[in-house]
């Protein structure tokens, strides 16, 4: 069975420009969610997303934006291109959300690699 | 805001030597996992704690979970080479899912 797949794996872009980056998620699962790794440190949660909802998003601007779609892939979005965002941008899979209070293990895909210019 | 602190950032040792990776915080996790990333790819689960006191073993690494759930170790014996990488430490918060909060990663290389 294939892991969960990101598309592209690398991607350069200039100040200003917009991306998107694809996810789609292990065969049946229906939570993504999208993590930001910056070189030298670990990753940090941009968004969840469960059933085509948004279920929670962290610290970040609103130039990054995203949206799941009927088969639970999804695409992350980023506007307005800083430096800054120059990362691994990690998607996570996992089966459900079932409750607020329980973890459902997540399995990571090998990541897009975006560096901004 | 949780924050997991994750030490020692570096760790050099040699083939054989034991070590242990600490992952700390002021606030309660519902469970915490390890991950282990290569360069260029994406963390892979080693192991999910969620009881308080909790140990687990695989192989030569072994997990705790603190008793308060703010903080867990990872301890590996007769480390090989093959055991170098980036350890990531994660934590789920209570009522929030699986909205992982992760340490800064510990990168450890083993020499031969």
């Amino acid at each position: 069975d294939a892991g969960v797949t990101q598309s592209p794996t690398h991607l350069i872009k200039t100040r200003g420009q917009h991306v998107t980056l694809r996810c789609s998620p292990i065969s049946g699962h229906k939570s993504v969610s999208w993590y930001q790794q910056v070189l030298g440190q670990g990753p940090q949660f941009i968004f969840q997303y469960y059933e085509k909802e948004e279920r929670g998003r962290g610290n970040f601007p609103d130039r990054f934006s995203a949206r799941q779609f009927p088969n639970y892939s999804s695409e992350l979005n980023v506007n307005a291109l800083l430096l800054g965002d120059s990362a691994l941008y990690l998607c996570a899979s996992s089966l459900v959300v079932v409750a607020r209070s329980y973890q459902e293990t997540q399995y990571f895909g090998p990541g897009t690699r975006l560096l901004v210019l | 805001t949780q924050l997991l602190e994750q030490s020692p950032q570096f760790l050099s040792i040699q083939e054989g030597e034991n070590l242990t990776v600490y992952c700390n915080s002021s606030s309660v996790f519902s469970s915490l996992q390890w991950y282990r990333q290569e360069p260029g790819e994406g963390p892979v689960l080693l192991v999910t704690v969620v009881t308080g006191g909790e140990v687990k073993k695989l192989k030569r690494l072994t997990f705790q979970f603190g008793d308060a759930r703010k903080d867990s170790s990872l301890h590996i014996t007769a480390a090989q080479p093959g055991d170098t990488g980036l350890y990531l430490c994660a934590g789920a918060a209570v009522n929030a899912g699986n909205m992982l909060t992760f340490g800064g990663g510990t990168r450890l290389m083993v020499k031969p």
